[in-house]
């Protein structure tokens, strides 16, 4: 089937826009997964979804940032008023039962200009 | 908290030589240990875990919980194993996340 699947691939904005990322997690993957991928920080957690709801939210690095989940399937993953400092790859990932083998997908490579 | 720690960024060796690429982590519970691997123009994906005590690809990791540490090792590095590989740890808590190290890129030289 399937794996997860991101769009867009890549997407370039000018500092102070908003821009929504989303995700499509492999059907049925009860888990999902939002991580931020920089160059010399490796793999930054955002946020985590179990089905709808987000118990932990503790990476999202300010108040800019916000995730939402519909129907324990699509994440949307929203910058608000974007800083070049959001500069980087923005992964999705989903796993069929909580904290364990994750699949990821390819990335939003996002560039604040 | 959770905290894993990759002590290197760069990793070169010559074909055919052992690799060993260190991993320490931090957590008070019962851990679950993973190494991920990101290929050039690939999507990260698993390597191996730790419960599962196998080898995939050559590769091998062994939890030392006395030493807090998860290294991987491979004894004969071939070209095809370079590429960026991340260690990461769960708890097995109800509501888990993975963390992960800064990640180390491996070059295997013809």
């Amino acid at each position: 089937g399937a794996g997860v699947s991101q769009s867009p691939s890549n997407k370039v904005t000018e500092k102070g826009k908003d821009v929504e990322l989303r995700c499509d997690p492999i059907s049925g993957h009860t888990a999902l997964y939002w991580y931020r991928q920089s160059l010399g920080q490796g793999l930054e957690f955002l946020i985590y979804f179990q089905g709808n709801s987000a118990p932990d939210k503790s990476g999202l690095p300010s108040d800019r940032f916000s995730a939402e989940r519909t129907g324990g399937s699509v994440s949307t993953l929203t910058i608000q008023r974007t800083q070049q400092e959001d500069s980087a790859v923005y992964l999705c990932a989903s796993s069929a039962n909580r904290g364990r083998v994750l699949h990821f997908g390819n990335g939003t490579r996002l560039t604040v200009t | 908290a959770q905290r894993v720690t990759q002590p290197e960024k760069l990793l070169s060796v010559f074909k055919g030589a052992p690799v060993e690429l260190k991993c320490n982590y931090s957590y008070s519970g019962s851990p679950e240990l993973f190494w991920y691997v990101q290929y050039s123009r690939q999507r990260l994906q698993l390597l191996l875990r730790h419960i599962s005590r196998e080898s995939i690809k050559g590769f091998t990791a062994d939890l030392n919980k006395g030493e807090t540490s998860f290294h991987l090792k491979k004894p004969f590095a071939q070209e095809e194993d370079s590429a960026m590989y991340y260690c990461a740890l769960s708890d097995t808590g109800a509501n888990s996340k993975l963390t992960f190290g800064k990640g180390i890129t491996l070059s295997v030289r013809p």
